[in-house]
């Protein structure tokens, strides 16, 4: 079946870390993304992964595949406020992404 | 360069009607994908179009259809409106290769009342 799951809430600090979690269900993905979504407006593609690798850093984003397990996450070093937003996980199957219901990241001062 | 535009940005329409979307997708990418993001949930797939050919078509009834031109821009219809209908509907282009890199669009806010 094809279901992409993330917890729906993350809460940070300024300058920590934050940790974005996502399970997905088709193991034959190939590619996996990470989008951020701000208020009112479309999906920005931050990073993805190909499934036969198991990390992927961009600049302050890292990507972790467990393709065992079908776990990704995304961690963003150095959180910023203009981090906050809605980020989505997405795998692609066939020709379509399968998105996840998004994990809104609060971060506070 | 210019990234994915759509239009119209708000749309109001009522029960029963029909409405068309636009999307143009960005220069040399010849690949458009349509997605409907109701509040609060990630985004559905609708449809993908590759050289204006259906290349992949989502769980979506036959009140929804869509064309992609020469131009390589496309069009989303949604015919007998309901009330479910309203949501953010997104459009994204790529290159249709393997890796696919889906940029997406500001999206138009369809309200049916």
């Amino acid at each position: 079946g094809e279901d992409v799951e993330q917890s729906l809430f993350l809460s940070v600090r300024e300058g920590d870390s934050s940790v974005i979690n996502c399970t997905y269900t088709d193991s034959s993905s190939t590619y996996l993304y990470w989008y951020k979504q701000e208020p009112g407006a479309g999906l920005q593609l931050l990073t993805y992964i190909f499934s036969n690798m198991d990390m992927k850093q961009d600049q302050r984003l890292t990507v972790l595949l467990n393709k065992k397990d079908k776990h990704l996450s995304l961690r963003i070093a150095d959180t910023q406020t203009g981090d906050s937003a809605i980020y989505f996980c997405a795998e692609k199957v066939t020709d379509k992404l399968i998105f996840g219901t998004g994990t809104r990241l609060q971060v506070f001062p | 360069d210019a990234g994915v535009t759509q239009s119209p940005t708000h749309l109001i329409k009522t029960r029963g009607q029909q409405v068309t979307l636009r999307c143009s997708p960005i220069s040399g990418h010849k690949s458009v994908s349509w997605y409907q993001q109701v509040l609060g949930q990630g985004p559905q797939f609708i449809f993908q179009y590759y050289e204006k050919e259906e290349r992949g078509r989502g769980n979506f009834p036959d009140r929804f259809s869509a064309r992609q031109f020469p131009n390589y821009s496309s069009e989303l219809n949604v015919n007998a409106l309901l009330l479910g209908d309203s949501a953010l509907y997104l459009c994204a282009s790529s290159l249709f290769n393997s890796r696919d890199e889906q940029y997406f669009g500001p999206g138009t806010r369809l309200t049916v009342t």
